[in-house]
């Protein structure tokens, strides 16, 4: 069945660098794209960007200048980088998938993790 | 950035209820509106996919709707596991936006 889960740190100090990583399963990176997604603590939703089946990326414009995405696909595995980290980057980040051609768009999602920045 | 209005924030409700959310598009997103449950600590389910399909699964009390620019989801006859935030999404265009989100409480 059709699985994503989401790994890294729990804490991450200002200023520093937040990896995490997509493990997927069930369905294959170079037919879908998975999407990354956060969410701050009690507040709504937000995209932040994706990794196309193609190997292609897009981004939040908001957070381009600090965000990478790459994949492994060997390992079934979508990363995401975001360094200069603030305090307001508190929150619970996501994983989620859409097919190609939006078909369908976000149906299933990781567990979430939940990420604190502080010192 | 097409921005999705959600309404209301917030709304008390009591079990059997009829309870409607909407959002509203800033431009035109045609069918490509999901709808989201998100309970707490849990990650968001899609509820509504293409503004009126229903997902896999979801009771069948609940629907999707869109007039013109305005796209809402109605929970007819409200049980207690519905007691949710809701979440509305656009992905016409990029980047996907979300709605600010509803909650919903029991009196």
């Amino acid at each position: 069945q059709v699985q994503l889960k989401e790994s890294g740190p729990g804490l991450v100090q200002p200023s520093q660098t937040l990896s995490l990583t997509c493990t997927v399963s069930g369905f294959s990176l170079t037919s879908y794209n998975v999407h990354w997604v956060r969410q701050p603590p009690g507040k709504g939703l937000e995209w932040m960007g994706r990794m196309r089946y193609n190997g292609d990326t897009s981004y939040n414009s908001a957070l381009k200048s600090r965000l990478s995405i790459s994949r492994d696909t060997s390992k079934n595995q979508v990363f995401l980088k975001m360094n200069s980290l603030q305090t307001d980057d508190t929150g619970t980040y996501y994983c989620t998938r859409a097919g190609r051609w939006t078909i369908p768009f976000f149906d299933y999602w990781g567990q979430g993790v939940m990420v604190t920045v502080s010192s | 950035d097409i921005q999705m209005t959600q309404s209301p924030s917030s709304m008390s409700v009591s079990l059997g209820d009829t309870v409607t959310i909407t959002c509203r598009a800033s431009q035109d997103v045609g069918i490509y509106v999901n709808w989201f449950q998100q309970k707490p600590g849990k990650s968001p389910r899609r509820m509504i996919y293409r503004a009126t399909n229903l997902a896999d699964g979801v009771p069948s009390r609940f629907s999707g709707s869109r007039s013109g620019s305005d796209y809402s989801l109605t929970i007819s006859s409200l049980e207690s596991e519905d007691v949710a935030d809701y979440h509305c999404l656009q992905y016409d265009e990029y980047p996907p936006t979300f709605g600010a989100g509803t909650k919903l409480e029991l009196k």
